[in-house]
């Protein structure tokens, strides 16, 4: 079975850029959060959809960030203008709640470097 | 807000040690659970805990819940130097769906 795919892996951008990161999810999980996990610290979800509507975006900076899942397949968040904080790795996870667990599956994740 | 909080944040520990990592969190839930990064990969799940008193156990790694106590522990034994990694409890809050908030982390280091 396919794990959930991100794309780009790493991206270097100048402070005031925009960046956009694309996910695709595991098969048939309804389910796909964007968690920004700076380093030495914890993910921290940005927002979570149930196929293609938001459950919670109560954390996401919307002045900058944005999140759209088309079709509830794919998803891409984007940071237009990008600050110095933004620097992060973009966890995109997704998870097919079941009776019995509701376990988070976790891509690569997306680097980015503001500079 | 739920909070969830770990400790140690970090753990130094010889290889044939026992250790135990401890996670608190601030709310009710009774779906915990423990992932393992390592440096510059993404999340692995190791345990579900999805009940309090569960215990799970893989290996040299034992988890258990007690969501009385709002308390999960993941217990370390006779470390090598392969379970190095940085350790995060997450707990689930949410009433449905899943949504979950992570705890700081523990970088475990064995050392030989």
């Amino acid at each position: 079975e396919a794990g959930v795919a991100q794309s780009p892996r790493y991206k270097i951008i100048e402070k005031r850029q925009s960046v956009a990161f694309w996910c695709n999810p595991i098969s048939g999980h309804a389910t796909l959060y964007w968690y920004q996990q700076i380093l030495g610290q914890g993910p921290k979800l940005l927002i979570q959809f149930q196929n293609n509507g938001v459950v919670d975006d109560s954390q996401l900076p919307k002045d900058r960030f944005s999140a759209e899942r088309l079709k509830g397949v794919d998803s891409t968040l984007k940071i237009q203008p990008a600050k110095l904080e933004d620097s992060a790795v973009y966890l995109c996870a997704s998870s097919l709640r079941t009776v019995n667990t509701g376990e988070l599956f976790f891509g690569e994740g997306s680097r980015l470097t503001v500079l | 807000e739920l909070k969830v909080e770990q400790n140690p944040l970090f753990l130094s520990m010889q290889e044939g040690k026992n250790y135990t990592i401890y996670c608190n969190y601030s709310t009710t839930s009774d779906r915990l659970y423990w992932y393992r990064q390592d440096p510059g990969k993404s999340l692995e799940s190791l345990f579900v805990l999805l009940s309090n008193g569960a215990v799970k156990q893989e290996g040299r790694l034992m988890a258990s819940l007690d969501t009385k106590a709002r308390l999960s522990t993941l217990h370390i034994t006779a470390a090598v130097h392969d379970l190095s990694a940085t350790y995060f409890c997450a707990v689930d809050g949410a009433t449905s769906g899943s949504r979950l908030t992570f705890g700081e982390g523990t970088q475990l280091t064995v050392n030989p």
